[in-house]
């Protein structure tokens, strides 16, 4: 049973660029949320999705960041007109639906570097 | 708390012996707390996790203490490896927040042999 799957590994683009990130849950899971750490941090929730659904998008800047679950296909994470603020690593995590959907399983993660 | 930029504080102990790791969560209403270890360049890796309503649980060479009172929690890890070196991880699921974690400020274990 794969894990959360996460790639690029590590992502580098020049201001105003855009980035993608992708996530793809682990078998069986069908909740997803991202999350953003700077170097010796804790994790930053930022949004919450199920299958072609965004449920909190609370900690996600409100302004070109955006997210998605589609219903065939990994989790996008899309961030445009980067900046170097933006440089930090995101992870993806998953969970099950049902009783055990607190316990957040996470992927590798993507470093993104914004020259 | 959440940690605001600075260094992570670290506990330094000798490979074998018992370490714990502290952790001060901050909503009374949260009901379910997680313990993760993040290596170098990783994901954090669930430990062992603890529902509200007790107040330990024990895992393979690990316990996670939870005092409600003074909304504390802590992890135990017994005969320390150098494996064990790490960021652990403290989060918490607050009742009225839907799925969202919410991270500790971290701590760094180093090992020595």
């Amino acid at each position: 049973n794969a894990g959360v799957m996460q790639n690029p590994r590590h992502l580098v683009r020049r201001r105003g660029q855009e980035a993608r990130l992708r996530c793809s849950p682990m078998k069986g899971h069908s909740h997803v949320y991202w999350y953003r750490q700077l170097p010796e941090e804790g994790l930053k929730f930022m949004v919450y999705l199920q299958k072609e659904n965004i449920i909190d998008e609370s900690g996600m800047p409100k302004e070109r960041f955006s997210a998605e679950f589609p219903k065939e296909g990994p989790s996008i994470l899309r961030i445009q007109q980067v900046v170097r603020g933006d440089s930090a690593a995101y992870f993806c995590a998953s969970s099950p639906a049902g009783r055990s959907k607190g316990l957040q399983y996470f992927g590798a993660g993507t470093r993104l570097s914004v020259l | 708390g959440e940690s605001v930029g600075l260094h992570l504080p670290t506990l330094s102990v000798q490979e074998g012996d018992n370490s714990i790791i502290n952790c001060a969560y901050s909503n009374s209403a949260s009901d379910y707390f997680i313990w993760y270890k993040q290596e170098s360049g990783k994901g954090p890796q669930f430990i062992i996790d603890i529902r509200s309503n007790m107040d330990k649980r024990q895992g393979q060479r690990v316990t996670v203490l939870l005092n409600k009172t003074v909304k504390h929690l802590s992890l135990q890890i017994a005969a320390t490896q150098p494996g064990d070196s790490a960021v652990y991880f403290c989060a918490e699921i607050f009742n009225n927040a839907g799925n969202m974690l919410t991270f500790g400020g971290g701590t760094r274990l180093m090992v020595k042999p």
